[in-house]
């Protein structure tokens, strides 16, 4: 069954602060995306990656960074975080093909920057 | 500007009862999919529906696709408590890019 894991599930940062978050697959799907989530918005994707050593910028890349070391792994990097910056954040991954590809996602980490 | 979008920002009805949750996209489309997402957990997918089909089923599960209004319908039949979630429908700005749009979701309430 796929499977994509997040790291930490809640974190709690200070403005200024570095935040990083973590996501691992082990669906040896080509593609992962970070979305955030926040209420009246619905899931807005912020990077993508279409395998180790890429990054794309999505919808609402400002503020935020991305790194794929690997197959499995995929991470979104707040250098400077901003209290804007709150909400949840969602990893996921899938195959190539656009809208007929399923993306499948992780359980989520709540960020909440004072 | 939302290239897809739920028509509906909540609903509600009761178990037993069917309840169809309505999509408009904006822009020609290779698929649409449609998920769901309970409370606390990511999103999931339900249907995967191609632009050249009109309708699929999973189960409960019936939605429709009309490219001519651009518009998509997912329906529940003999509605649980536990389809109690947030229904999304995504679908494709561009295919090469492999990426999906979402929607602002719809709250289905489902009251015992």
């Amino acid at each position: 069954e796929a499977a994509v894991t997040q790291s930490p599930r809640n974190k709690v940062a200070v403005t200024g602060g570095k935040v990083t978050l973590s996501c691992n697959q082990t669906n040896n799907h080509n593609n992962m995306y970070w979305y955030r989530q926040d209420t009246g918005h619905g899931l807005r994707l912020i990077h993508y990656s279409y395998g180790a050593g890429s990054t794309e910028k999505g919808d609402i890349p400002d503020g935020y960074k991305a790194s794929r070391p690997s197959q499995e792994n995929f991470s979104l990097i707040l250098e400077l975080a901003t209290p804007s910056q709150t909400s949840v954040y969602f990893c996921a991954s899938g195959g190539t093909g656009g809208a007929q590809a399923e993306q499948f996602f992780g359980p989520g980490t709540r960020l909440t920057v004072l | 500007s939302q290239l897809a979008e739920e028509n509906s920002w909540a609903l509600s009805v009761h178990e037993g009862e069917s309840v169809t949750v309505n999509c408009s996209y904006k822009t020609s489309i290779t698929a649409l999919q449609w998920y769901r997402q309970k409370s606390g957990k990511g999103p999931a997918q339900l249907i995967l529906i191609r632009s050249n089909e009109r309708e699929k089923r999973n189960g409960r599960l019936r939605a429709t696709l009309d490219t001519s209004s651009q518009s998509s319908s997912l329906s529940i039949t003999a509605t649980r408590c536990e389809d109690t979630a947030v229904y999304f429908c995504a679908t494709d700005v561009d295919y090469n890019q492999g990426k999906l749009i979402f929607g602002q979701g719809t709250k289905l309430s489902i009251k015992p």
